[in-house]
């Protein structure tokens, strides 16, 4: 138990569906992030957070929306998307954003679009 | 792009055995990090190391960090099959960047 908890596990939508990842964190940290995870590649960052305020944005499709609504929560909304975009969504916080950065976590969530 | 290179890829030894990872770059990090992950879980971090030529261990796992603070490994002694999983290292970048530049990993199995 790392402290941050995503839900769903495991997620199978459509290219046409819309859902949405959600991130929560119980240890008091001021930043979050998105990672995607790859057969065969490196862990991808996708955003980061600091004090609920976007402060890296990775390149990433239209088609990935985070949302951070405090400190504690994160969202990662999810529209049209394709097969490629099939991965393990990972979820992270540290205590802040800045050098030396400690990251936390989650279990992630297996997404397979179809 | 700050690219860290992990060696080997994948790696099966035999419970008892020692063996060590890599983990290199040409750029230069303020910190280093190294993250165990099993299957259908996320990283968890073992370890930061920060200054160069420092060394760190943690019961039977020993990491350095190289003096230019460019590479770093990890070694392991006597290793168990509960060792298995996938070692990440993660780069702390020098400038003000607000993210960790993650290895290619290397999945370690270690058979009873």
């Amino acid at each position: 138990e790392t402290g941050v908890t995503q839900t769903p596990r495991h997620l199978v939508m459509g290219m046409t569906n819309k859902k949405s990842l959600k991130c929560e964190q119980h240890l008091g940290h001021n930043a979050m992030y998105w990672y995607k995870q790859s057969a065969k590649k490196p862990l991808e960052l996708m955003f980061v957070y600091s004090l609920e305020e976007r402060v890296e944005n990775n390149s990433v499709p239209s088609r990935f929306s985070p949302e951070c609504p405090n400190s504690s929560h994160l969202f990662l909304h999810l529209h049209t998307l394709q097969p490629e975009d099939s991965a393990l969504y990972l979820c992270a916080s540290s205590q802040d954003a800045g050098l030396n950065t400690e990251a936390f976590f989650g279990q992630g969530t297996r997404l397979t679009v179809v | 792009t700050q690219l860290l290179e992990q060696s080997p890829q994948f790696l099966s030894i035999q419970e008892g055995e020692n063996l060590t990872v890599y983990c290199n770059s040409s750029s230069v990090f303020s910190s280093l990090q190294w993250y165990r992950q099993e299957p259908g879980e996320g990283p968890v971090l073992l370890v930061t190391v920060v200054t160069g030529g420092e060394v760190k261990k943690l019961k039977r796992l020993t990491f350095q960090f190289g003096d230019a603070r460019k590479d770093s490994s990890l070694h392991i002694t006597a290793a168990q099959p509960g060792d298995t999983g996938l070692y990440l290292c993660a780069g702390g970048p020098q400038t003000g960047a607000n993210n960790l530049f993650f290895g290619t990993g290397t999945r370690l199995t270690v058979i009873p």
